[in-house]
């Protein structure tokens, strides 16, 4: 079972701050919070990491509570384009293990 | 650089025949990985591959599934006997696994549709 809980769906207008919530509660201190977004038809694409630290790339940021058991994903300026299912996912950074990907957020950027 | 490809991208079969699924990762990734997703359904893993080896075989769904690697680069999903239950997308992702964080890169999926 995935060690994350997002919620179904959630809705953002267009050019707005997306803040897209993960709660995993049980993470263990190797094991890192991984984003991947699948837009339709396509592979899951890699978005964003992290241990421990605030992230930030050319795609999003990544903020994680101090106690690690949760953490946003934040698209600063979501366009239509981001509409994905967005999945957030704990599993250890390295030695081939299996990512587990729950049932994820489906993003809706509206007009 | 080139990304994750695989072949076919589309694939229709009678029930009862094989399949084969072609995965070629990117250049000097050492693990590969192949998943499953069913219509509107989340990623199911299936097998996990360092190098030609396959330590984690736990999410194969039935002796009716095989893969192999070879050359630690390549690799082939197989399904006999297809069954209309099989019908799926089939994505493999590779990553290098030689240190550091490991992250996955997807191709864009074999659709596989079992008549």
């Amino acid at each position: 079972d995935a060690k994350t809980t997002q919620p179904p769906s959630m809705d953002c207008a267009e050019g707005r701050a997306a803040n897209l919530p993960c709660n995993h509660s049980t993470i263990s201190g190797n094991e890192y919070v991984y984003w991947y977004r699948q837009i339709h038809s396509q592979g899951p694409q890699y978005i964003i990491h992290g241990l421990k630290n605030n992230e930030t790339n050319e795609m999003a940021s990544l903020i994680i509570t101090e106690d690690r058991k949760s953490s946003t994903l934040i698209l600063p300026h979501a366009t239509l384009r981001d509409t994905a299912v967005y999945y957030c996912i704990v599993r250890v950074g390295t030695g081939g293990f299996k990512t587990i990907f729950g049932a994820g957020t489906r993003l809706f950027v509206k007009a | 650089g080139a990304g994750v490809s695989q072949s076919p991208s589309n694939k229709v079969t009678e029930k009862g025949k094989d399949v084969e699924l072609r995965c070629d990762p990117i250049s000097g990734h050492t693990a590969l990985y192949w998943y499953r997703q069913s219509l509107g359904q989340g990623l199911e893993f299936l097998i996990y591959f360092q190098g030609n080896s396959a330590p984690d075989k736990s999410g194969l769904p039935s002796d009716r599934f095989s893969a192999e690697r070879t050359g630690g680069s390549v690799s082939t999903l197989t399904i006999q006997r297809t069954q209309q239950e099989d019908s799926a997308v089939y994505l493999c992702a590779s990553s290098f696994n030689g240190g550091g964080v490991e992250t996955q890169y997807f191709g864009p999926g074999t659709r596989l549709l079992v008549l």
